[in-house]
Formats: structure tokens, sequence, C-alpha cells
């Protein structure tokens, strides 16, 4: 099974609200990430985990609060977003690239977000 | 630095045409891996082939092949016979032996198939 899911498809947020994005995987997989795509452009790295914990953020503003509760799930959580934040946010997951080797990375479908 | 560049940013062909997609990278690094990825217009990336710098050996996958040449910096992507659902937005991708899995991705081709 190479299926990431991820939850909600869309959503729609105020400025101030909270959301949070969810994304599970169940192939065994020990690093996952969150990649943000805006149109016509290729994904942007977000953050990376590894064995449940953060390897890579990519200089993330922090109204974005990633969290892997367990190897599975991972989480994206949102405070007080701008408009500019409007993007598709993917996620991904891949065998674990400490060992030095690049693994392929499956992805998720996405979320659709739109702050207003 | 390292760096990947599809050249094609849209490419339209009828039906079982072929068609081929160029990449080319950039990287000082002699141990890297090249990557395929294909994104319809549902959003959703799908994996489509990972080679490693050490692997010239083309590949062969029902429609698609991908010719991998280190001499010239290029990992480029055939569809043969293309069909309506090749339809997409395909993404060359390179990553590095760092144990850090940070793909850098090229900016994409739109490959149109009409009937």
């Amino acid at each position: 099974d190479t299926e990431v899911t991820q939850t909600p498809k869309h959503l729609v947020m105020g400025m101030t609200n909270k959301k949070s994005l969810k994304c599970e995987q169940h192939m065994g997989h020990r690093a996952m990430y969150w990649y943000k795509q805006k149109a016509k452009k290729p994904p942007e790295l977000m953050f990376v985990y590894s064995y449940e914990k953060l390897s890579i953020n990519e200089s993330v503003p922090s109204r974005f609060s990633p969290e892997c509760p367990n190897s599975s799930l991972l989480n994206l959580h949102l405070h007080a977003l701008q408009p500019e934040d409007s993007a598709l946010y993917l996620c991904a997951s891949s065998q674990d690239p400490s060992g030095g080797a690049s693994y392929e990375q499956y992805f998720g479908p996405g979320t659709r977000l739109t702050v207003t | 630095a390292q760096k990947v560049t599809q050249a094609q940013t849209e490419i339209s062909v009828v039906e079982k045409e072929d068609v081929t997609l160029d990449c080319v990278y950039e990287t000082r690094d002699t141990t890297y891996y090249l990557f395929w990825y294909k994104q319809p217009p549902s959003g959703e990336l799908v994996f489509l082939i990972r080679r490693n710098s050490f692997d010239e050996q083309n590949e062969i996958s029902g429609r698609y092949s991908w010719n991998f040449q280190k001499s010239t910096s290029s990992f480029n992507f055939t569809i043969t016979a293309s069909q309506v659902v090749d339809s997409a937005v395909y993404f060359c991708a390179l990553a590095m032996n760092t144990g850090f899995q940070k793909l850098v991705f090229g900016t994409g081709t739109r490959l149109l198939v009409s009937p």
C-alpha cells in the first residue's frame, strides 16, 4: 500500500482562525515531510521529520507549527495565517534517509488552503 | 549548489505522438539521486522513477523510458504513444547523499495531450 492520506481536502480559514492539517501513512516509513506549493510552481519543502523528530525546518514562519505524534501521523497546525499562505499543502513520506541514501517520497493528495 | 533545469515550460502533442521531457541538473557531488514525478490536475505528485548517480543504465517501463547521461548532466524522460491521461505537470528532482532528504525540484513541464 503506497497511500498517503490527507485531511481535509479543502480548507478556508480567516486570518484569526486556528486550524490543523492532518496526514497519515501506513507504509512503515520513518521520514515525513510537509511541502507548500503555489500555483504553477514546484513544491517547496517546509519541514522534515525523521523518527518523529524534526530534522529540517526550512525557515518557516512560526504561524506554521508541525507535530509528529507517532510514526504514522503528521500534523500541521495553522494560526494567524496571511492571505499569501493560500496554497496546496502536500504531505509526503519515505524510507528513513539518515543512512545517506535518498529515497523516493510518496505524496498525499494535498490540502488546498485558502486564507481570507 | 544544486540546481535542476526543465527548460520546456509547456508541451502540446496529439495523442499517439512520442514526447521527450528534458531535465538538466547541476551538482558537484559524485553521489546523488534523480527523480521524476507526475502531477495530474488532481494535485497529487506521483512518483515515477528514482535513479542514483552510479546507475547510468536507461530504463523502460511500459510507454515510459528514461535516458540518464552523466556526461551531459541530463535525465530525460520519453513517453511513447502519448495518451490523454498523460496530461500533467512533470517534475524532475535531485537529491544529495547527505541523509537530509531535500529534493531540489525543477520548475516543471506541463504536458498537454489532445485527442
